[in-house]
């Protein structure tokens, strides 16, 4: 079955804690996203990366970080920097590289629901 | 000011209306348009994908921008109970990462 793949679907944490939210797909896209959704605020761009082993950061990348060692994955961590991290995490995909990419809409996992303990 | 306003409703038709849902923005640079249709607790659903101006109608929906006022719109025929959700509208430029900038959604209820 193919498509993006986000998990867990609801996760907490504790003060202090760093936390790591798995986004997996097996569509062979390149370009990979993370956006924050919050009530009233639409979707806001936290991280991407075009191709494995490169990202760059999104309009809110503080206290974020992620890797991008397979194609396949692009785990979010959301670190104990972050001081409001309740939200709504989804990831995305794109086909295509390079100038490519801006030709192609991106697709949505069903997303992460983050709250604190 | 926002890049992109959308009015957040919730909206309230009942079945079988004709929907207009709205998206104006500022920046002149963005040339692709996108409506996503997201139900409560799942992601966004690419329903229309549009480049620079024009109409494009798929099924029941119609994508329709006017690049010269900055005003998008996506029209929905003989509106269904299951269109319920929330519609965001996303737009971008021809600039490099193909970053997305979305309008906050519109809260529509179809109801019977």
């Amino acid at each position: 079955d193919g498509g993006i793949t986000q998990s867990p679907k609801y996760l907490f944490r504790k003060e202090g804690q760093n936390v790591t939210l798995s986004c997996e797909q097996n569509l062979n896209h390149d370009a990979m996203y993370w956006y924050r959704q919050d009530p009233g605020q639409g979707l806001r761009l936290i991280y991407y990366s075009q191709i494995v082993n490169d990202f760059q950061k999104g309009d809110i990348a503080e206290g974020y970080s992620v890797s991008r060692e397979k194609k396949e994955s692009f785990p979010l961590t959301v670190t104990s920097a972050q001081k409001n991290p309740t939200a709504f995490y989804l990831c995305a995909t794109t086909q295509g590289t390079g100038a490519m990419v801006g030709n192609q809409p991106q697709h949505f996992g069903d997303g992460t629901r983050l709250s604190i303990l | 000011q926002k890049e992109v306003e959308q009015d957040p409703g919730p909206l309230s038709v009942p079945e079988g209306a004709i929907v207009s849902l709205n998206c104006t923005y500022s920046n002149s640079a963005f040339q692709y348009f996108m409506w996503y249709r997201q139900y409560s607790r799942k992601g966004p659903e690419l329903l229309m994908y549009t480049y620079s101006s024009g109409n494009k109608e798929d099924g029941r929906f119609t994508a329709q921008v006017d690049k010269s006022s900055k005003y998008i719109s996506l029209f929905i025929r003989d509106s269904q109970p299951s269109d319920s959700a929330t519609y965001l509208c996303a737009m971008k430029g021809t600039g490099g990462g193909n970053k997305l900038t979305f309008g906050t959604g519109t809260q529509l209820k179809v109801e019977l």
